[in-house]
């Protein structure tokens, strides 16, 4: 099926340092979305993003979190500054359409706060 | 809010039995329901979805219908093989908006 990177795969920082976890969509999709699962939990929403806006956030996006895609290229999570809680896995998703249209996820990238 | 609930946390089964995985959903609207499949290391993979009353999405040997009244999408298959084992997630979703994922089952198949 259709791939997305992400990159890094591992990152392990001190808290209260900047983190920018980078994702490379599909190349013809429009909507791109970021997860979070703590080992063991649930996947949760974090944001969605369309033409250059943030269209959904929950309650998990904290002001700390921020997203964007510059110049069409990678769609990037910042996370500044970082805390324990962030720890965890995050998931990159694109889709083409945002009518119910599926979602095709990246491998994740695996942030350690210490 | 809306939720997912799949009932079986983890299931051990031997090859060729049937597999069933319950999943049940709470919501507002009338959304679409996806079943995801994640191996060790690995970003959730589609498998397919539904988004009426009645359809049915299958792929690779597993189905589940959609099925307003009981609010279900129950994932089956009928004869499951060693490379079956990962977890399952059923999810919710509305337009471009973030899925609902349920808890997940961790399925093992034992040769």
């Amino acid at each position: 099926g259709p791939k997305v990177l992400q990159i890094p795969s591992h990152q392990i920082i001190d808290m209260g340092q900047m983190v920018t976890l980078n994702c490379d969509p599909v190349s013809n999709h429009l909507y791109f979305y970021w997860y979070k699962q703590i080992l063991g939990q649930q996947m949760e929403f974090l944001v969605n993003f369309y033409n250059g806006k943030v269209m959904e956030k929950s309650k998990l996006f904290k002001d700390q979190f921020s997203v964007e895609r510059p110049d069409g290229s990678y769609f990037t999570l910042k996370i500044q500054p970082t805390a324990l809680e962030d720890s965890a896995v995050y998931f990159c998703a694109s889709s083409l359409f945002g009518n119910q249209d599926t979602q095709y996820f990246g491998p994740g990238t695996r942030l350690l706060v210490l | 809010g809306d939720s997912v609930t799949q009932t079986e946390g983890q299931v051990a089964l031997s090859e060729e039995d049937f597999l069933t995985i319950h999943c049940n959903y709470s919501a507002s609207g009338y959304p679409a329901l996806f079943w995801y499949v994640q191996y060790p290391g690995e970003g959730p993979q589609f498998l397919f979805r539904a988004s009426r009353d009645k359809e049915k999405g299958s792929s690779r040997g597993f189905e589940a219908t959609y099925d307003k009244g009981t609010t279900s999408f129950h994932l089956r298959k009928a004869s499951v093989q060693e490379s079956d084992s990962a977890v399952y997630y059923c999810a919710l979703g509305y337009y471009a908006q973030g899925l609902t994922f349920g808890l997940g089952t961790r399925v093992s198949v034992f040769p």
